[in-house]
C-alpha cells in the first residue's frame, strides 16, 4: 500500500536555527513528490516537484532533496514568517490518474 | 491569477441536512479536484474532473457525496444526509493539463455537523 510519513510531527526554531523536515515514502513507482506549505485555516501552498532521486529545488530558505526513499525540506536560516505546516505527497504508479497521497504535515514554529 | 475560490467558507448544519459547496478555478484550468481534510491529518482525495467529466472518485466518495462540473468551469460538492463523521475542510483544487497534478488550492470549506 502506497504510504507517506513525514516526522518529526511539530518542530520549533529559534530564528536562524537550520533544520530539516523528513519525508518517507512507500510507493509502487514513484510519478512525482510534492511539497507544499499550508497556513491555518488556508489551503495548501504549492513548493517544489521533485521527480527523480539526486534532484533538488530551492526557493529562498527552502531546499528540496530527493532520494529513492525520503526527501527532506531543508530550512536555513529561517524567519517567523516561515511558520506553517509542511505537507508531503506523493503520486504513484498505482493511481490511475491524477491522485496525490498526502501524509500528515509538520508543524513549524519558529519564534524571534 | 486570481485564485480558487470556494464557498461557502464556512458552513454549519445539522445531522441529516443536505449541504453544497461551490468551487471556481482558476479560468484556463481544465482540471479540478476536490480533498477532505480533518485536523492533524493531511488532505484525503476525493475526487477529480478533466473539463466537465468526472475520471476519478475515491473509494472515501460514499454515495452520500456527489460531485458535478456541468460546464467545466466551476463545480460543485454535495453531501446528502451529513453526518458528524463529515465535519471536515474540503479543499478544492485546480490546474492546467501541462502542470501536473499539484494543483492550485482553493481556501477551502469548513463543515461542521452538529
Amino acid at each position: 500500500e502506497d504510504q507517506v510519513t513525514q516526522s518529526p510531527e511539530a518542530l520549533r526554531l529559534q530564528e536562524g536555527e537550520s533544520s530539516s523536515l523528513n519525508c518517507s515514502y512507500t510507493v509502487s513507482g514513484l510519478r512525482g513528490l510534492f511539497w507544499y506549505r499550508q497556513d491555518p485555516g488556508k489551503g495548501p501552498e504549492f513548493l517544489f516537484t521533485l521527480y527523480s532521486a539526486g534532484e533538488e529545488k530551492e526557493k529562498e530558505r527552502l531546499k528540496a532533496t530527493l532520494t529513492k526513499k525520503e526527501s527532506f525540506l531543508h530550512i536555513t536560516a529561517p524567519k517567523p514568517e516561515d511558520s506553517a505546516t509542511y505537507l508531503c505527497a506523493v503520486r504513484s504508479a498505482n493511481q490511475a490518474g491524477t491522485a496525490l497521497i498526502f501524509g500528515k504535515g509538520t508543524t513549524l514554529s519558529v519564534s524571534s | 491569477d486570481t485564485g480558487v475560490s470556494q464557498n461557502p467558507r464556512h458552513k454549519i448544519t445539522k445531522r441529516g441536512q443536505n449541504v453544497t459547496f461551490r468551487c471556481d478555478p482558476i479560468s484556463e484550468h481544465n482540471r479540478l479536484y476536490w480533498y477532505r481534510q480533518t485536523l492533524g491529518q493531511g488532505p484525503e482525495f476525493l475526487t477529480y474532473f478533466q473539463n466537465e467529466a468526472q475520471l476519478e472518485k475515491s473509494r472515501l466518495l460514499s454515495d452520500r457525496f456527489s460531485a458535478e462540473r456541468p460546464k467545466g468551469s466551476f463545480s460543485t460538492l454535495e453531501i446528502q444526509r451529513t453526518e458528524q463523521g463529515d465535519s471536515a475542510m474540503y479543499l478544492c483544487a485546480s490546474s492546467r493539463r501541462d502542470r501536473g497534478p499539484q494543483g492550485f488550492f482553493g481556501p477551502g470549506t469548513r463543515l461542521t455537523v452538529l
